[in-house]
Formats: C-alpha cells, structure tokens, sequence
C-alpha cells in the first residue's frame, strides 16, 4: 500500500533544541494524526488535526495541517530527554466507506536527544 | 479503563508452528485492526474488523486469519509460521461512527515481539 514519505528518518539533536519534521504525500488527506513511540511500546496519538491549515498544540508539541491538504509537520520545542522515540504521521484519506476508518502511516521519524 | 492490551507480550516459534495472538478493548469501540511493524517499514494493515462478527483483508493478509467474535476481543491467527512473520505486531482500535472525525483516531495496544526460527 501506499506509504506515506516522512522526513527526516532520524534526528540527533541536543536538548533543548527545536526539532521539526514533516510528512508528504502526492494524494490529499482529510485528517493527519501524529503519534509517537517509545522503545518496547505501542503508538500513542499526540494530536490529531483535521481541517486544512489546523495549527494544534499539545504542550511543546504543534503540528500543522497543510494548506493543500497534501502535508503535514510537526515540531517540538525546547526538547528534553524523554522526547526520545520515533514520531509517526498518519492520514486518512478521502474517498468510499470501504476507505473509512484505515489510515496509512509513515515510515516514521527516529528521535535522538543528547545531554 | 486498560485501553486495548495483547497477549502474549513475547513469543518464539518454529517454522510451521501455529499461534494465536489476543487483543482486548474496554473502550466499546466498534473497529480493531492488527498491523505489523518492520524496521523502516512503518505500520502495514493485516486485518481489520468493522464490527463484532466481521473482519476484513488489509494491505499484508497472506499467512494469517483473524476472527471477532465478541465485540471487545480481536484475535490474530499464524496458521503455519514462516520466518518472514518475524515481527512486532500491534492492536488498535477506534470510535466507530462513518463520517465523525474521531473515528480515524486509533489507539494502540504494547505489541507482541514474534520471532520465528
């Protein structure tokens, strides 16, 4: 199925540094969601945006919905050691009942946060 | 409220061995999914379940098969385990109403680390 392209793969970055990272896709979405995953564990939904141009903020977490509804980013502030992990987009897609309800992930975006 | 759980949390099989893996959810949502996790692969859809009673194919539905038959429980079956299911398999679910926004927001259980040898 189609992926969606998430960049950077990874990141290393020291704290207290702002990280920002982005996801694309050649199609239009209707709802981009960002999770993020920490090692040993499942996914757990950050923020969820759902109107073209939705700026949402989650404490130092902000993401936006892209204007033409192709893209989305994300970005954190300030980071801190636990912002370790790997940071997933997701979208739904537009389109028949039998598309509903499935999103499709990026590869993700793996998170690295040094002293 | 546990959210949605799996069991068991780690497992290792031989090539042709059979499993079942269990997901679990208290939060009366009507769709579960099970999705497998590779290195640089992201989340791939095996099979999905719109309702108790129902399942349904997603993207990588080769080798395994899945049954709903309560509401709250979605089970995930290795039939014959092959090395290429060496995988980190995960659960989620979602609020169930077509058209709500909410409904695309899915939440996942911890995984199941299967290796097969």
């Amino acid at each position: 199925g189609q992926q969606l392209n998430q960049s950077p793969q990874s990141m290393f970055i020291q704290e207290g540094e702002d990280v920002s990272m982005n996801c694309t896709s050649s199609s239009i979405f209707n709802t981009w969601l960002w999770y993020k995953q920490d090692p040993g564990e499942g996914p757990v939904l950050l923020i969820a945006l759902y109107k073209a141009g939705e700026l949402t903020s989650n404490g130092r977490l902000t993401a936006q919905f892209g204007i033409t509804r192709k893209d989305s980013f994300l970005n954190i502030s300030a980071s801190i050691p636990s912002d370790v992990g790997i940071y997933f987009c997701a979208g739904q897609r537009p389109g028949t009942t039998d598309s509903w309800g499935k999103l499709q992930f990026g590869a993700g975006t793996q998170v690295v946060v040094t002293p | 409220n546990a959210g949605v759980t799996q069991t068991p949390k780690f497992r290792v099989l031989k090539t042709g061995q059979s499993m079942t893996l269990l997901c679990a959810q208290d939060m009366n949502h009507e769709y579960m999914y099970w999705y497998r996790q590779d290195p640089g692969m992201g989340l791939r859809l095996i099979h999905y379940s719109v309702g108790e009673g129902t399942t349904a194919k997603g993207e990588v539905p080769d080798g395994y098969n899945v049954s709903r038959l309560k509401k709250q429980n979605f089970l995930l079956g290795l039939e014959s385990a092959a090395p290429s299911q060496t995988s980190v398999y995960f659960c989620a679910s979602t609020y169930s109403t077509i058209g709500s926004s909410r409904g695309y927001e899915q939440y996942f259980g911890p995984g199941t680390r299967l290796t097969v040898t």
